[in-house]
C-alpha cells in the first residue's frame, strides 16, 4: 500500500492551525499512525490507530480519517512543532508516507 | 520504560558486509515485534525487516536475500546481518519496537555509509 502525503512542505506561523493529509492507495484498517521527526533525531510516535494520542503528546495534536484518507491536525502551532511528519500503515507489511515538512513561515 | 541502542554502523565498501546490533533494555526481545527501519540521507523512512516473537522474519523487497535478521535472547539483542552492500543501502538504521502495528519505541540509530 502506497501512502501519499500532502503537502510536501507546509509553511505556517506559530499559533496557526496545521492540516496534514495522508492518502492510501487502498483502504487501510484503522492501523494508520503518525510520527514526528526533528533533525538528527529518531521519529517519535504521535498518533496510533488514526486518532489515539501517544503518551505525553499534547491535546493540540489530533488525527481523523477512515478508508483511504487521513488527516493530522495541529490546532495551534507551537515553536517545537516545526518538524517532519510521517504517516505509516501496516496492512501487509509496513509502509510510510514520504513526509510533510512543516516549516516556520 | 525501555530503551533500544543500535551499534555497528560505519563506512564499508560496496559488496562488503556489516552486522548491526540493537541491544534492548526494559523489555524482552523474545516477546516483542522488533523492526529495522532505515532512512537514507535527506529521505523518508523505509521498512527493512522485522522479527515476530515466534522467530518468523520478513524483509523489504530491496534487501531480501541480502540481509538477515537474527536474535540472541540471552543478550536481549537483535542483529541485522547486511551482505552484498550497495551504495543505495547508505542510511541511518533504526531498530524499533512494533506494538499493535505501530512503532512505539525507537533507538537513536546507527549510520551506515556504503562507498568506495
Amino acid at each position: 500500500i502506497v501512502l501519499t502525503q500532502s503537502p510536501a512542505t507546509l509553511s505556517l506561523s506559530p499559533g496557526e492551525r496545521a492540516t496534514l493529509s495522508c492518502r492510501a492507495s487502498q483502504t487501510v484498517s484503522r492501523h494508520l499512525h503518525w510520527y514526528q521527526q526533528k533533525p538528527g533525531q529518531a521519529p517519535r510516535l504521535l498518533i496510533s490507530d488514526v486518532s489515539n494520542r501517544a503518551t505525553g503528546i499534547p491535546a493540540r495534536f489530533s488525527g481523523t480519517g477512515s478508508g483511504t484518507d487521513f488527516t493530522l491536525t495541529i490546532s495551534s502551532l507551537e515553536p517545537e512543532d516545526f518538524a517532519v511528519y510521517y504517516c505509516q500503515q501496516r496492512t501487509s507489511y509496513p509502509t510510510f508516507g514520504q513526509g510533510t515538512n512543516l516549516e516556520i513561515k | 520504560e525501555g530503551q533500544l541502542v543500535e551499534s555497528g554502523g560505519g563506512l564499508i565498501q560496496p559488496g562488503g558486509s556489516l552486522r548491526l546490533s540493537c541491544t534492548v533494555s526494559g523489555f524482552s526481545v523474545s516477546n516483542n515485534y522488533i523492526n529495522w527501519v532505515r532512512q537514507a540521507p535527506g529521505k523518508g523512512l523505509e521498512f527493512v525487516s522485522d522479527m515476530y516473537p515466534n522467530g518468523d522474519t520478513f524483509y523489504g523487497e530491496s534487501v531480501r536475500g541480502r540481509f538477515t535478521f537474527s536474535r540472541d535472547n540471552s543478550k536481549n539483542t537483535v542483529y541485522l546481518q547486511m551482505n552484498s552492500l550497495r551504495v543505495e543501502d547508505t542510511a541511518v538504521y533504526y531498530c524499533a519496537r512494533e506494538t499493535l502495528w505501530h512503532y512505539d519505541m525507537w533507538g537513536q540509530g546507527t549510520r551506515v555509509i556504503v562507498s568506495s
